[in-house]
């Protein structure tokens, strides 16, 4: 256990809809990143937080968008939903320049 | 801009044989460098880093890794596969500045063949 937490597990929804993904990382930690993994292009970098604002963006959609808590959760919003979107999303908190540490990730599928 | 190659996409080894998983990268300043192992429907877990000191990083499960700057490599090693190691291997680079991100390499299917 990583001690990263991720809600929901699984989530099925339709195109056209929007959803929410949610991180709690580890005790301690300011830094939070949000990952897609999809089949066909690896674990992709989103988004990173650190200590509540936005540090760095990778390769999100503008339909895409994050947010990091004064208690240091972090949501992860994704709109318009398309087939596409369809992937694992992980997140993973670390601390300082140390090493990251990984939720269990939540399965996204869009019908 | 930083950026980490895995030129195999998929490593075979028989269980016992030593496994070498390759990871080459591309850094401005000094590197800090990351392997993490993947199992089927779970996160990643981290194996082993290289910050600075020497070159030979011992990692978690039996697993090391050598640090070569000049041939700017980070080599992920066993001795001794078990099948248990199959799982997808991803080696991550990052900028020893603050607040530069990780950047992972597609990753690399290890199969051990009992």
């Amino acid at each position: 256990d990583s001690g990263v937490t991720q809600t929901p597990k699984h989530l099925i929804t339709a195109t056209g809809q929007r959803v929410t993904l949610r991180c709690s990382p580890r005790s301690g930690d300011l830094s939070v990143y949000w990952y897609q993994q999809s089949l066909d292009q690896g674990l992709q970098f989103l988004i990173h937080y650190y200590n509540g604002e936005e540090r760095a963006k990778g390769n999100i959609l503008e339909r895409f968008s994050a947010q990091q808590f004064p208690d240091l959760h972090s949501e992860l919003n994704l709109s318009s939903l398309e087939l596409g979107d369809s992937a694992l999303y992980f997140c993973a908190s670390s601390a300082g320049n140390n090493e990251q540490f990984f939720g269990p990730g939540t399965r996204l599928t869009v019908l | 801009a930083q950026s980490v190659a895995q030129p195999e996409d998929q490593v075979n080894v028989a269980e016992g044989n030593p496994l070498t998983v390759k990871c080459t990268y591309s850094v401005s300043g000094n590197p800090y460098l990351f392997w993490y192992v993947q199992y089927p429907n779970r996160g990643l877990q981290f194996l082993l880093k290289y910050i600075t000191g020497d070159n030979l990083v011992k990692g978690s499960y039996g697993f090391e890794a050598e640090f070569n700057k000049s041939q700017t490599s980070f080599h992920l090693k066993k001795p001794s596969a078990l099948v248990s190691d199959s799982a997808l291997y991803f080696c991550a680079v990052r900028e020893s500045l603050w607040g530069q991100n990780f950047v992972f390499g597609p990753g690399t299917r290890l199969s051990v063949l009992p």
